[in-house]
């Protein structure tokens, strides 16, 4: 069975510094991995998502995060974070060919101080 | 375009009692998948529905079920409900239902048992 675990419980910084939330997956096929990002009284949303090729993944606002398959890790990086970012971060893996059944991380919550 | 749509937004049930959560999805999404989500498990997969076939479940017990209507559409009915089953319920829909398919979220319907 897939587990995905998460770093850190809660993460707080302050405003224009840089962000890493760690991720690591147990499976031993082939995934699909995401991070999504669930603001204040939102819905969940995609920040970007790797399933094949460079295993450096771009996303939306800036984000970004690096598949290290010897390591099964996903990690998301934020090279200078705002205020706006303040939510919860759940990484995701999803294995190949198992149709939309994901697989979360108990997510991270990160707090950004003005 | 509109978004996944889940109604109730909020409900309270006795014990016991039986509960039905709707689940309109994105239009021309053909997959829908449900989640429950609660601060001791985090997001967890209850089923997947493709073309009104179910697809994939997860482990929860059969007081659990779905359907997904020829719409699209899809319900999932939790019977004799217990305490424990308190929990936000999510509904994402995806276009072709593939294991690297971005998954759109609902906000969600907040379940409380008493």
């Amino acid at each position: 069975a897939q587990s995905v675990s998460q770093h850190n419980h809660h993460v707080i910084l302050s405003e224009a510094a840089s962000l890493e939330l760690g991720c690591n997956y147990s499976y031993g096929g082939t995934v699909n991995l995401f991070w999504y990002v669930q603001y204040p009284g939102q819905h969940l949303q995609l920040l970007l998502k790797y399933f094949s090729g460079d295993p450096l993944v771009k996303g939306i606002k800036g984000f970004e995060a690096e598949f290290i398959k010897s390591k099964f890790s996903f990690n998301l990086r934020k090279p200078s974070v705002q205020w706006s970012d303040t939510a919860e971060y759940f990484c995701a893996v999803n294995a190949e060919n198992y149709g939309q059944n994901f697989v979360f991380g108990p997510g991270t919550r990160l707090s950004v101080l003005p | 375009k509109a978004g996944v749509t889940q109604t109730p937004r909020y409900l309270i049930k006795t014990r016991g009692q039986q509960v039905t959560l709707s689940c309109s999805p994105i239009s021309g999404h053909r997959s829908v998948s449900w989640y429950q989500q609660t601060p001791g498990q985090g997001l967890q997969f209850l089923f997947e529905y493709f073309s009104e076939t179910q697809r994939n479940k997860g482990n929860f017990p059969g007081r659990f079920s779905g359907r997904q209507f020829s719409n699209s559409r899809s319900e999932m009915n939790v019977s004799t409900l217990e305490l424990g089953d308190s929990a936000l319920y999510l509904c994402a829909s995806s276009l072709d239902g593939g294991s690297n398919t971005e998954a759109f979220f609902g906000q969600g319907t907040r379940l409380t048992v008493v």
